[in-house]
């Protein structure tokens, strides 16, 4: 177990449809980054946030959000979904400033749109 | 097991083996890389870590090098064993902040 927990494991859903993914971060990390897996690109980053404000993006869609609540979890919103959105979405956790070491990641989501 | 990438380089060895992974990053002002080790149907997972400041780092049965004359980093890893076979990837650093940029990651196939 890393420490950090995702939730859900999987989750099967039609295009159009809206879901959120959830993240706790390890005990005392206050950053929570989002990236997504997909077969062909490899491990992509969407959005870091720090102690409850956006701090850095990537290559996330209009269609996709995120935050991070005052109790440091954090939530992925995905809607409008698309065939192509069918990925594997991690979640990372890390100590902003400690200037050494990477994420801890979660176990990710298994998101597949049908 | 799942598949992470369809086309993924892939290294095949034989138990006991050394084990050599590569990579080239892509910015040279990176100041902090990471080779991440990710198992079928888990999250990656911290190996060993290096500064620009170093070329070698060595840690249990794994040394990472550093070549930032042709941004090129390499993961060893000593006498590999079955558990051994995974996805690696290495990722950078560049700047302030925390973000990391993967690369594409290398299948590891230890064969019995």
């Amino acid at each position: 177990d890393s420490g950090v927990t995702q939730t859900p494991k999987h989750l099967i859903t039609a295009t159009g449809q809206r879901v959120t993914l959830r993240c706790s971060p390890r005990s005392g990390d206050l950053s929570v980054y989002w990236y997504q897996q997909s077969l062909d690109q490899g491990l992509q980053f969407l959005i870091q946030y720090y102690n409850g404000e956006e701090r850095a993006k990537g290559n996330i869609l209009e269609r996709f959000s995120a935050q991070q609540f005052p109790d440091l979890h954090s939530e992925l919103n995905l809607s409008s979904l698309e065939l192509g959105d069918s990925a594997l979405y991690f979640c990372a956790s890390s100590v902003v400033g400690q200037g050494r070491g990477g994420y801890t990641f979660g176990s990710g989501t298994r998101l597949t749109v049908v | 097991g799942e598949s992470v990438g369809l086309h993924l380089p892939t290294l095949s060895v034989q138990e006991g083996d050394n084990s050599i992974i590569n990579c080239a990053y892509s910015n040279s002002a990176s100041d902090y890389f990471i080779w991440y080790k990710q198992e079928s149907g888990k999250g990656p997972q911290f190996i060993i870590d290096i500064r620009s400041n170093m070329d070698k780092r060595q840690g249990q049965r794994v040394t990472v090098l550093l070549n930032k004359t042709v941004k090129h980093l390499s993961l060893q890893i000593a006498a590999t064993q079955p558990g051994d076979s995974a996805v690696y990837f290495c990722a950078e650093k560049t700047g302030g902040g925390n973000k990391l940029t993967f690369g594409t990651g290398t299948q590891l196939k230890v064969e019995l």
